[in-house]
């Protein structure tokens, strides 16, 4: 257990619904950081927030918005989903004084 | 804008022998660089990592990587590679604290008995 959270495990929706990943982070971590992985593009930022403020944006689409909480969790929000939607999610959470980050285990979104 | 290479996306080794995993990047400042593994249906878990100091970093699982500046590389090794080894392995770099990682495209590795 790598302390970050993330659920649900799997989702499989419709083209065109709208749904949310949630991401609790390590405790102690005020960073959270969203990543997309799916066979053609590999792993992809999608977006950074630090202690609620949104600190780096990526490869994110305008369909997909993001917040962090007072509590630190995290909620990724995915609308209008198309079939190319369908990937992996991860979240990962860090500390600024540190290098890199702890991953949670992903959530596995499936659009038919 | 910093990126990464991970030459070969896919690398066959037998039971026992030299696991080399390579990786290239390229960053405007001095870069910070790790590799991570993703066993099947997980997330990623951090092996090692270069920041300052020590350009021989010692990992987890047997692994090491040498980060040579001049080479702007940071290639991945294990002298014996174990079954439990196979994997997908993503080398990334930063140029800051609590900056987003850059990854690779990832290199699958299988062992063969």
């Amino acid at each position: 257990d790598s302390g970050v959270t993330q659920t649900p495990k799997h989702l499989i929706t419709a083209t065109g619904q709208r749904v949310t990943l949630r991401c609790s982070p390590r405790s102690g971590d005020l960073s959270v950081y969203w990543y997309q992985q799916s066979l053609d593009q590999g792993l992809q930022f999608l977006i950074q927030y630090y202690n609620g403020e949104e600190r780096a944006k990526g490869n994110i689409l305008e369909r997909f918005s993001a917040q962090q909480f007072p509590d630190l969790h995290s909620e990724l929000n995915l609308s209008s989903l198309e079939l190319g939607d369908s990937a992996l999610y991860f979240c990962a959470s860090g500390r600024e004084v540190n290098y890199g980050y702890t991953f949670g285990s992903g959530t596995r979104l499936t659009v038919v | 804008a910093q990126s990464v290479t991970q030459l070969g996306s896919h690398v066959s080794v037998s039971e026992g022998a030299l696991v080399l995993l390579r990786c290239n990047y390229s960053s405007s400042v001095p870069p910070y660089l790790f590799w991570y593994v993703q066993y099947p249906n997980q997330g990623l878990q951090l092996l090692l990592k270069y920041t300052t100091g020590a350009t021989l970093v010692k990992g987890i699982n047997g692994f090491e990587a040498e980060f040579k500046k001049s080479e702007t590389s940071f290639h991945l090794t294990k002298p014996s590679a174990h079954m439990s080894d196979a994997a997908e392995y993503f080398c990334a770099v930063t140029k800051a604290a609590g900056n987003k990682l850059t990854f690779g495209g990832g290199t699958r590795v299988l062992v063969k008995p």
